[in-house]
């Protein structure tokens, strides 16, 4: 059972260029999510997915873009790249009942950009 | 709006002695309350919840949590801290009335000296 499984784990970029981030989740679960890791400042939700079809925005959304392409795939995208977007992203998915269910985490996704 | 306070950075505890890992929240309505492990270039792990009912809640890997209502904390503790539990820990709250989002600490990196 593979669980949340991201990808590529490490990708550097130059500024202004742009890369998707890919999720994929094998548990059925409805609810999914993009978190970005930075020191000091723990995770902020960037975009989520209540169900397949549906997106919303978190706490951080700007200079993101997501895809829900199925209900196993959340994808996370990079339009043109910033050194601000530098951080480790983090795909979940939400276990269980809507509200409260626990988060599954993917083992993350390092992005440098220069 | 959700909020979640995580006031130390690090806290150092020695091999043996209990442990505690605060944590406070603001959400507008009922909370839904969670703390999460992380260890080195890992993704976050569950450790254990507050959905309703009594208030200290029993954890994975001998943790447990006091949910205190009027003071708006959900502490972490441990009886006797291992080694092993030197990692980095995040609290998370969910609004009952706000859906699908879950808002994170800055987290506490917990270190046991043996």
């Amino acid at each position: 059972n593979a669980g949340v499984t991201q990808t590529p784990k490490f990708q550097v970029l130059k500024t202004g260029q742009s890369m998707t981030l890919q999720c994929a989740q094998d548990m059925n679960h409805n609810s999914m999510y993009w978190y970005r890791q930075d020191p000091g400042m723990g995770l902020r939700l960037i975009y989520y997915s209540a169900s397949e079809g549906t997106t919303d925005k978190g706490e951080v959304p700007n200079g993101y873009n997501v895809s829900r392409l199925n209900k196993r795939e959340f994808s996370l995208r990079l339009e043109s790249a910033a050194p601000s977007q530098t951080s480790v992203y983090f795909c979940a998915s939400l276990s269980g009942q809507r509200n409260t269910g626990e988060l599954f985490f993917g083992e993350g996704s390092r992005l440098t950009v220069l | 709006a959700q909020s979640v306070a995580q006031p130390e950075d690090q806290v150092n505890v020695a091999e043996g002695n209990p442990l505690t890992v605060k944590c406070t929240y603001s959400v507008s309505g009922n909370p839904y309350l969670f703390w999460y492990v992380q260890y080195p270039n890992r993704g976050l792990q569950f450790l254990l919840k507050y959905i309703t009912g009594d208030n200290l809640v029993k954890g994975s890997y001998g943790f447990e949590a006091e949910f205190n209502k009027s003071q708006t904390s959900f502490h972490l503790k441990k009886p006797s801290a291992l080694v092993s539990d030197s990692a980095l820990y995040f609290c998370a709250v969910r609004d009952v009335a706000g859906g699908f989002k879950t808002i994170f600490g800055a987290g506490t990196r917990l270190f046991v000296k043996a």
